[in-house]
């Protein structure tokens, strides 16, 4: 176990949904990244919090959105789901005097 | 521009033989992180090594060594006596910047091992 929960592992939905995924850091880690991982793009950055701001954004579509709340954890919101959004994605964290990434087990979401 | 370069998509080998996975890396900064993640068929991240821009000591652990280069912008990863369990995929990346800029991969090698 990294320490980084990400909830749910499996997600099959339909296009044109909405889906929230949820990650929980690793304790005292302040920063939570999201990445998405497609057989095609390969692992994308999507976007980076910090202690409930957005640091940093990758290349986030404007149908996804994230926040990360009071106690830490965050959630990738996606929406008008489509065939190609069908991913593995993935949640990291870190602490502020960086000893780097961990990463979390992922959510496998499928779109039918 | 491509910052992490992974040029070897696939690779096999027969079990004990050694194998080089390439990486080269494209920055301007002068301070930042290189690592090294493994993912098995499993599909988690596993990390392996970390590197900061300031220290170019080669590092060995086990059947693993790493051979960061800055003049030719490369950081290699030698598994030495492969077996089976090393079948994974293997990414590169960096981290430019200050320590906790997200990470930029490169496209990832398939290592597969027979016995």
């Amino acid at each position: 176990d990294s320490g980084v929960t990400q909830t749910p592992k499996h997600l099959i939905t339909a296009t044109g949904q909405r889906v929230t995924l949820r990650c929980s850091p690793r304790s005292g880690d302040l920063s939570v990244y999201w990445y998405q991982q497609s057989l095609d793009q390969g692992l994308q950055f999507l976007i980076q919090y910090y202690n409930g701001e957005e640091r940093a954004k990758g290349n986030i579509l404007e149908r996804f959105s994230a926040q990360q709340f009071p106690d830490l954890h965050s959630e990738l919101n996606l929406s008008s789901l489509e065939l190609g959004d069908s991913a593995l994605y993935f949640c990291a964290s870190s602490v502020v005097d960086f000893d780097g990434y961990t990463f979390g087990s992922g959510t496998r979401l499928t779109v039918v | 521009a491509q910052k992490v370069t992974q040029a070897q998509t696939e690779i096999s080998v027969v079990e004990k033989e050694d194998v080089t996975l390439d990486c080269v890396y494209e920055t301007r900064d002068t301070t930042y992180y290189l690592f090294w993640y493994k993912q098995p068929p499993s599909g988690e991240l596993v990390f392996l090594i970390r590197r900061n821009s300031f220290d170019e000591q080669n590092e060995i652990s086990g059947r693993y060594s790493w051979n960061f280069q800055k003049s030719t912008s490369s950081f290699n990863f030698t598994i030495t006596a492969s077996q089976v369990v090393d079948s994974a995929v293997y990414f590169c990346a960096l981290s430019e910047g200050q320590a906790g800029t997200a990470l930029i991969f490169g496209k990832g090698t398939t290592l597969s091992v027979s016995s």
